[in-house]
């Protein structure tokens, strides 16, 4: 178990540019979790999959946000045209399934310049 | 709409009191509430979950109440350390058919040697 693995851990962008991060998951969990964190807020929920099935997408933050998981391992969260408001902690978490404990990576940090 | 509350002002306690923590929701009527810890710049760690059917949980140092009628959730931290000095995040389910959690803001704590 080598835990929930995030790339890159920090990302500098110009405005306008699109972005994608990479999640890899604890490989025995099906669902996998999004969430952005921003400076003195706790995490916010973005999207979640079960296997590569994307179950919840609603509260993603715009349509520029999307996510994909498509052979149910691996997950990419990808920003397009980022803005300055993008700039945030993005958080994945993985679980064996729903109200159990989830395993957080240590997160990627954009910022948007 | 859904709110929780955590005091995400800096808590600090004398090392080898009892450190209690608070989270208050309204609106909502989770069927868990779980408690994690974060340290800067790094993902959440799960500490405890609890059940709406619980009244308390605990794990080595750690309790955890949870009062459905009061709508509130006690996080004690017993024989406190420095080492255990981060930030304490609360989260619910998101409910709606959704898996996820809410988070709420978190309580910094600072242990005192």
């Amino acid at each position: 178990d080598t835990g929930v693995s995030q790339d890159p851990r920090h990302k500098i962008t110009k405005r306008g540019q699109n972005v994608t991060f990479r999640c890899d998951p604890i490989s025995e969990h099906n669902r996998l979790y999004w969430y952005r964190q921003t400076l003195g807020q706790g995490p916010e929920f973005l999207t979640y999959f079960q296997n590569e099935a994307q179950l919840e997408k609603s509260r993603l933050l715009s349509d520029r946000f999307s996510a994909e998981r498509p052979k149910g391992s691996f997950s990419t969260l990808e920003i397009q045209r980022t803005e300055q408001g993008d700039s945030a902690m993005y958080l994945c978490a993985s679980s064996f399934g729903p109200g159990v404990k989830a395993f957080f990576g240590q997160g990627t940090r954009l910022t948007v310049v | 709409s859904q709110k929780i509350e955590q005091n995400s002002e800096a808590l600090n306690i004398q090392e080898g009191k009892t450190a209690t923590l608070t989270c208050n929701y309204t609106n909502y009527s989770p069927a868990y509430l779980q408690w994690y810890r974060q340290d800067p710049g790094r993902g959440p760690v799960f500490l405890l979950l609890i059940r709406e059917n619980e009244k308390e949980k605990r794990k080595e140092r750690l309790k955890v109440t949870f009062d459905t009628t009061l709508k509130q959730s006690l996080f004690h931290i017993t024989a406190s350390q420095p080492a255990d000095s981060a930030t304490y995040l609360c989260a619910l389910a998101l409910g709606g058919g959704a898996d996820g959690l809410t988070f709420g803001k978190g309580t910094h704590l600072i242990i005192q040697p």
